[in-house]
Parts: structure tokens; C-alpha cells; sequence
């Protein structure tokens, strides 16, 4: 089973300063898709950006550009330019490519972006 | 607009009573999901189904049951089994024909008090 880690603290960031969120996760298949979802205080997941593991560039999606190192295990969002609507939780989620298509989550990293 | 629509948004109930919780969506979607979110946490799946009139448990199935006789709505019910049902609610759904990429849809969640 595919395990997802996100272990940081609460993180404040002063608005336009870019800011990274680190996800580690544990998989012995070599096929499998990254995504990341913001939660902000009301409660919708909204998905953000995906990669792939057998993509060769990191993924990039406005703001929000993906630090995928296959051989680390690790897939770290970075939020560009930071804005207040950014504040919210962040989740790590991995889907195994042959697998049931479920999608598996880490516990999330809080941001507050501060003016 | 297409989308997913869970209801209601805050939900109580006394404990022993079931309780079920409504997801429908209008996005054409094979596959719809239910996971759990408690504070602090990630989400856990419960239940997800893949096509109508099947569905699989997921990590946390133990006092939930779902059905999937429409391919539109995925109820969940909790039972007077779940030790412990105060928790978010959120449905989620996905096209399964390009399965590696494609992101989990979410509604906006149910949050259930039980007392």
C-alpha cells in the first residue's frame, strides 16, 4: 500500500514570498500519479497540480510549480508569490497507475499567509 | 454548471440513530468515492465504486454501508456501528477511462455531529 508523509509544522509566510511544502511517500510500483489539493477554512478539496511519475520536466500550473525528485521519494509543492487566499491546508495525495484507482492522502500542511 | 452536490451541509443526530448522507453529481462520472476527514488529519477512504451497482470497501469501512443504483448518486449511510461517526464527510468522483491522471472531484462535504 502506498503511504504518503507530510510532516512539517503550521508554516507562516509573508505575502509574495514563495513558500515550500514537502511530501515524501513510500511506494514500491514504479507507476503511479501525484496531486495536490488545497483546503482552504470552508472545506472543499480544489485540486491544483499533478505529476506523473514517468514525466521527465516537474510539473508547473501558474503559481504552483511541483519539486519532483523520483529517486528522493518526494514530490514538494511551491507556491509562488504567496497571497492572502492562499492560507489553508495542503494535502499530498499518490494514485497507484495499475492499482484501484483510489487515491491516498497524507495528513496536509497548514499555511497562513500574512500580510 | 457541472459539479458535485453533497447535503445537508451540517448534519445531528443522536447517537444510535442511522444517518445517510447524500452525494450527487452531474459530471459523468464512473467513479465516485467517500472519505472521512478528522480534525488534523488526511482524508480516509470508506467506500468507492467504480461503476453503478458495485462498489469496494476502503480502509475505514466498518459501520458505513453505500449503494450506487444510479451512476449520479452515491449514498452513504452511518450505522449505529461506527464508534465514532462525528467526523467531515467529503464525496468525490473521477472519470475512470483516464484514470492515471485525472483528479478526484469533490463536493463541498458534510460535517456530522453525533451526540
Amino acid at each position: 500500500a502506498q503511504k504518503i508523509t507530510q510532516t512539517q509544522p503550521g508554516m507562516f509566510v509573508q505575502e509574495k514570498e514563495a513558500v515550500t511544502l514537502d511530501c515524501t511517500y513510500d511506494t514500491s510500483d514504479p507507476s503511479y500519479g501525484l496531486f495536490w489539493y488545497k483546503q482552504p477554512s470552508s472545506g472543499e478539496m480544489i485540486f491544483l497540480i499533478y505529476q506523473g511519475s514517468y514525466d521527465q520536466q516537474n510539473a508547473t500550473e501558474g503559481r504552483y510549480s511541483l519539486n519532483f525528485q523520483k529517486a528522493r521519494k518526494s514530490a514538494n509543492l511551491v507556491i509562488s508569490a504567496s497571497q492572502l487566499g492562499d492560507s489553508a491546508m495542503y494535502f499530498c495525495a499518490m494514485r497507484l497507475y495499475y492499482g484501484n484507482n483510489r487515491l491516498a492522502f497524507g495528513k496536509g500542511n497548514q499555511v497562513v499567509v500574512i500580510p | 454548471d457541472g459539479g458535485i452536490t453533497q447535503s445537508p451541509k451540517y448534519l445531528f443526530r443522536k447517537e444510535g440513530q442511522n444517518v445517510t448522507l447524500s452525494c450527487e453529481q452531474n459530471l459523468n462520472h464512473d467513479a465516485m468515492y467517500w472519505y472521512r476527514q478528522d480534525p488534523g488529519q488526511g482524508l480516509r477512504l470508506i467506500y468507492y465504486s467504480q461503476i453503478v451497482n458495485d462498489f469496494q470497501k476502503g480502509d475505514i469501512a466498518e459501520g458505513y454501508s453505500v449503494s450506487r443504483e444510479k451512476k449520479e448518486s452515491f449514498p452513504l449511510t452511518v450505522t449505529s456501528a461506527q464508534k465514532n461517526p462525528t467526523a467531515f464527510y467529503l464525496c468525490a468522483s473521477s472519470t475512470d477511462r483516464d484514470s492515471r491522471n485525472s483528479p478526484l472531484h469533490f463536493g463541498n462535504g458534510t460535517r456530522l455531529t453525533v451526540t
